[in-house]
């Protein structure tokens, strides 16, 4: 069945590293996908999206790298913050619309 | 600002009581949905309106049901709560289906007794 994992269930990093949260699917009709932080105790909050027709899409301090090829997906958090540590959900959908999560990274930054 | 509000952000009920929850929103998006997220997992969908089109997950429990009276409420319903319900619940909304970013409200936390 259709599936969307994450690497690594847990990522620490140093505060003012670069982090990467890695993300692969296996759907290859996927064609919109889209990276969520969760913080304890609230709703997941959108961060980035990318459609198929890009590989590379840069927000503030954070990029989305998309390789089609090998159904592969990272997050990367430029100069890593305390208050980015949340577990962090890809997700992605099809033009049936419906989004598979993946199971989610808990990144905690060290001070 | 626009944004997904949802109520309350905790609710305690009793094993078999129903219990309502409730989602506004202020985006005028299309389309509704109910997730439910148990700890340390993804959020798992049970339903979405898309205008007044209700569509249901094929594994969600006919204990939960869901009503959306106009553009900007979405209830979700569980007729008789079981332990196993205790979870947060997610409400997102999105312009369409398809092509639409999904944007969550911060989850009403339910407690089963």
């Amino acid at each position: 069945g259709e599936s969307v994992g994450l690497h690594l269930p847990t990522l620490s990093v140093q505060e003012g590293d670069n982090s990467i949260i890695n993300c692969a699917y296996s759907n290859s009709a996927s064609d919109y996908f889209i990276w969520y932080k969760q913080e304890s105790g609230k709703g997941p909050q959108f961060i980035i999206d990318i459609r198929s027709n890009m590989d590379k899409r840069q927000g503030q301090r954070v990029t989305v790298l998309l390789n089609k090829t090998v159904k592969h997906l990272s997050l990367q958090i430029a100069a890593t913050q305390p208050g980015d540590s949340a577990v962090y959900f890809c997700a992605t959908s099809n033009q049936g619309g419906k989004l598979i999560f993946g199971q989610g990274t808990e990144l905690s930054v060290k001070p | 600002d626009a944004m997904v509000i949802q109520n309350p952000r905790y609710q305690v009920t009793q094993f078999g009581k129903p219990v309502t929850l409730s989602c506004s929103q202020t985006l005028n998006h299309n389309v509704m949905y109910w997730y439910q997220q148990k700890s340390s997992q993804a959020p798992k969908l049970l339903f979405h309106y898309y205008d007044k089109d209700f569509n249901n997950e094929a594994d969600t429990p006919d204990n939960f049901q869901s009503r959306r009276p106009n553009t900007s409420f979405c209830f979700l319903d569980i007729r008789s709560p079981g332990l196993g319900d205790a979870a947060m619940y997610l409400c997102a909304t999105s312009r369409e289906p398809t092509r639409g970013t999904q944007y969550f409200g911060p989850g009403t936390r339910l407690l089963v007794l």
